[in-house]
């Protein structure tokens, strides 16, 4: 298994550009996530979605938006690019939801740095 | 609101040593946690998780201990290598109505000196 995979690994976009960053898991795991994580600082939820059709808004959904048409792939959207969403993007996911009785950690990717200048 | 942290920013141990990396937590109804391992250009990796109805778990070289009297988690690696070197991360999941999320603390970076 490859885990989860996301591309591109780094980009650089001016202000008002947009862009897509793509994220794939092959665990056939039903829940899946993005976070970002800004220099010396933990994770933040971006967006979340609990299986193919069903995505809700984490702590930070403003200036993104996210599908996810299969159980496989959850990108994420940035329309209009800001200096405040340079970052670092993380894709995870994980077999059950965090609301379950279940709990199973989250497997995350490496990440997409992005610069928006 | 609720929130996830670490006593100490970086720590400096020797290799063979044992390492201790600490974290505190607020949200008393939080009922999972997670410790995860980040190296520099990589994603978060899991180490080892705990349930609340538990105070003690191990896996290989590493025992995560939770005291939910005062609301500190811990983690702990034995005979620390080199490659442990790293960002390690603590992370809650409350219980109930809105715990759909994780929370993650700031990390605290690990360095081992060979």
């Amino acid at each position: 298994n490859a885990g989860v995979t996301q591309t591109p690994k780094f980009r650089i976009l001016k202000i008002g550009q947009s862009m897509t960053l793509q994220c794939a898991q092959d665990m056939n795991h039903n829940y899946m996530y993005w976070y970002r994580q800004d220099p010396g600082m933990g994770l933040k939820l971006i967006y979340y979605s609990v299986g193919a059709g069903i995505t809700d808004k984490g702590e930070v959904p403003n200036g993104y938006n996210v599908s996810r048409s299969t159980t496989e792939d959850f990108p994420l959207r940035l329309e209009l690019a800001a200096p405040s969403q340079t970052s670092v993007y993380f894709c995870a996911s994980s077999y059950s939801g965090p609301r379950s009785s279940y709990n199973s950690p989250l497997h995350f990717g490496n990440g997409t740095r992005l610069t928006v200048t | 609101g609720e929130s996830v942290g670490l006593h100490l920013p970086t720590l400096s141990v020797q290799e063979g040593d044992n390492s201790i990396i600490n974290c505190a937590y607020s949200n008393s109804a939080s009922d999972y946690f997670i410790w995860y391992k980040q190296e520099s250009g990589k994603g978060p990796q899991f180490i080892i998780d705990i349930r609340s109805n538990m105070d003690k778990r191990q896996g290989q070289r590493v025992t995560v201990l939770l005291n939910k009297t005062v609301k500190h988690l811990s983690l702990q690696i034995a005979a620390t290598q080199p490659g442990d070197s790293a960002v390690y991360f603590c992370a809650e999941k409350g219980a109930g109505a809105g715990s759909y999320q994780l929370t993650f603390g700031k990390g605290t970076k690990l360095s081992v000196i060979p």
